[in-house]
């Protein structure tokens, strides 16, 4: 199965906004609004900071939001923070596929 | 609050079979409102989907692991299983246990992972 095309990298400064983008198809990311997002710190497990394409579980902070325009999918960290430095992951529903689809993982660095 | 906390040998050698268990806390294995699932990492890489089962019994497995790989639950331990056979050293990473919504399929629970290294 393909992965879904997430850029390697991105940075940004304290205070900035940065946004990570997701690429699919008409089978998944364009089919459905069934995108998530994970947030991954060295060592530890992800953690989910979107969901349903652009909801926010409890707790997280409001500083992360999503949204998707046709077969794309975007993450938008505004007001970034040095703990906002990690990887990032986003993942799709996929028609005719029993499994969900991962993104190849976004590295974010906090200059 | 819903724990998921992996075990495993660390250790396997090349041709063996890999075992894990997630032992699943603080909520129902049985809920039809999830479905829970295999998630692996290789070192320096992204995250690779093994396998899920939902609570009907029905798994599913990622083509190119579907040969080698048995997921099942134990509902009277509240476990979750994975077997693997025949590693190799492409099978070292990180595994985690996961469960995944059914309304949004998103992975509200993650286990800490366990780092299984294939080598002899």
């Amino acid at each position: 199965q393909s992965a879904l095309t997430q850029p390697a990298s991105v940075s940004g400064s304290p205070g900035q906004s940065i946004t990570i983008s997701c690429t699919g198809t008409s089978n998944d990311v364009g089919a459905y609004n069934y995108v998530s997002w994970y947030q991954q710190h060295p060592g530890k497990a992800p953690k989910l900071i979107i969901y349903g394409v652009s909801k926010r579980p409890s707790g997280v902070s409001n500083r992360f939001s999503g949204s998707k325009s046709g077969n794309t999918a975007s993450l938008t960290i505004s007001g970034l923070q040095a703990e906002d430095e990690a990887n990032y992951y986003c993942s799709s529903y996929r028609t005719s596929s029993t499994l969900d689809i991962f993104g190849g993982g976004t590295k974010l660095t906090v200059l | 609050q819903l724990q998921l906390q992996e075990s495993g040998p660390g250790l396997v050698k090349p041709s063996e079979t890999l075992s894990l268990i997630c032992n699943v806390s603080g909520g129902s294995i049985s809920s039809s409102d999830y479905y829970w699932g295999w998630i692996r990492q290789p070192p320096g890489k992204g995250l690779q989907w093994i396998g899920s089962m939902y609570f009907s019994g029905t798994t599913y497995y990622t083509p190119s692991l579907k040969s080698r790989v048995t997921i099942s639950v134990d509902t009277s331990k509240t476990q979750l299983s994975l077997k693997l056979s025949s590693v190799t050293a492409a099978d070292t990473a990180v595994y985690y246990c996961a469960r995944v919504g059914l309304r949004y399929f998103d992975i509200s629970s993650w286990g800490q992972g366990t780092l299984i290294t294939v080598s002899s």
